[in-house]
C-alpha cells in the first residue's frame, strides 16, 4: 500500500458547478477525515468517519457539502454549486484509532479545487 | 483564541542551525501533539508525535513537551536547505481523533 490517494490532484471549475473528490484510504485503517486548507493557514476540520458511519461534520460544512464512505473503504467529498470560496486545498487523512487509543494520521496528495 | 497557537514566523536560520519552533494550545484535554512539514504546494507529511511530558528524538528532530504549560516545541538539529518548509503544529481535540491545527510556521534555513 503506497498510502492515501486523492483524485483529482487539481480541478478547475465554474461557479455554479458540482464537483466530486475521491479519497482512497490506507486500506487497513478504520478512520478518515476530510480537511480543508486555505492559503497561509493550517488545515481545518470538515468531516469524519469511522468505517462506513459519518459521525462528526464541523460547521464549517455548510448544506452543499456532501460525503460518503460506501462500505468503509474510499470516501467521496461532493461540493454542489460552488461558490469561490470553496477555493481550496481539499486533504484527506486516514489513521487506525480504537477506543482509548490513536495512532498518527496520514495525508493524502490533495486536491486543489479553483472556483473561477 | 484559537485553540492551537503558533507563532507566525516566518523564522530564519543559517544552516547547520538549530531551529526551535513553538506551540501553544487551549484544551487541557489535548493528549497527543502531532509536527508535520509541509513543502509549498504540497500536503501535510508527519515528522513527529509525541503524547508524554518530556522530550522525544528523532534523528536531527527533537519535540518536546509540557503539558502543565500547554506548550509544544519542535527542535531541528544541524538545518538543512531541505528543512525549509511551513510546519504545522497539530493537537487531538474531542471524542473523535480529529486533528487541530495552528496556521503554521514557515521556516527558511539560508545556505
Amino acid at each position: 500500500d503506497t498510502g492515501v490517494s486523492q483524485n483529482p490532484r487539481h480541478k478547475i471549475t465554474k461557479r455554479g458547478q458540482n464537483v466530486t473528490f475521491r479519497c482512497d484510504p490506507i486500506s487497513e485503517h478504520n478512520r478518515l477525515y476530510w480537511y480543508r486548507q486555505t492559503l497561509g493557514q493550517g488545515p481545518e476540520f470538515l468531516t469524519y468517519f469511522q468505517n462506513e458511519a459519518q459521525l462528526e461534520k464541523s460547521r464549517l460544512l455548510s448544506d452543499r457539502f456532501s460525503a460518503e464512505r460506501p462500505k468503509g473503504s474510499f470516501s467521496t467529498l461532493e461540493i454542489q454549486r460552488t461558490e469561490q470560496g470553496d477555493s481550496a486545498m481539499y486533504l484527506c487523512a486516514s489513521s487506525w484509532g480504537f477506543t482509548g487509543g490513536d495512532t498518527e494520521a496520514f495525508f493524502g496528495q490533495g486536491t486543489r479545487l479553483t472556483v473561477v | 483564541q484559537k485553540e492551537v497557537e503558533q507563532n507566525s514566523g516566518p523564522l530564519s536560520v543559517p544552516e547547520g542551525a538549530i531551529a526551535s519552533l513553538n506551540c501553544t494550545y487551549s484544551d487541557r484535554g489535548s493528549q497527543s501533539f502531532f509536527w508535520y512539514r509541509q513543502y509549498s504546494g504540497k500536503s501535510p507529511e508527519l515528522i513527529m508525535f509525541i503524547y508524554s511530558n518530556g522530550d522525544k528524538e528523532d534523528g536531527r528532530f527533537t519535540a518536546q513537551l509540557n503539558k502543565a504549560s500547554q506548550y509544544v516545541s519542535l527542535l531541528i538539529r544541524d538545518s538543512q536547505p531541505s528543512d525549509s518548509a511551513t510546519y504545522l503544529c497539530a493537537a487531538i481535540t474531542g471524542a473523535n481523533s480529529k486533528l487541530t491545527f495552528g496556521k503554521g510556521i514557515t521556516l527558511s534555513v539560508r545556505p
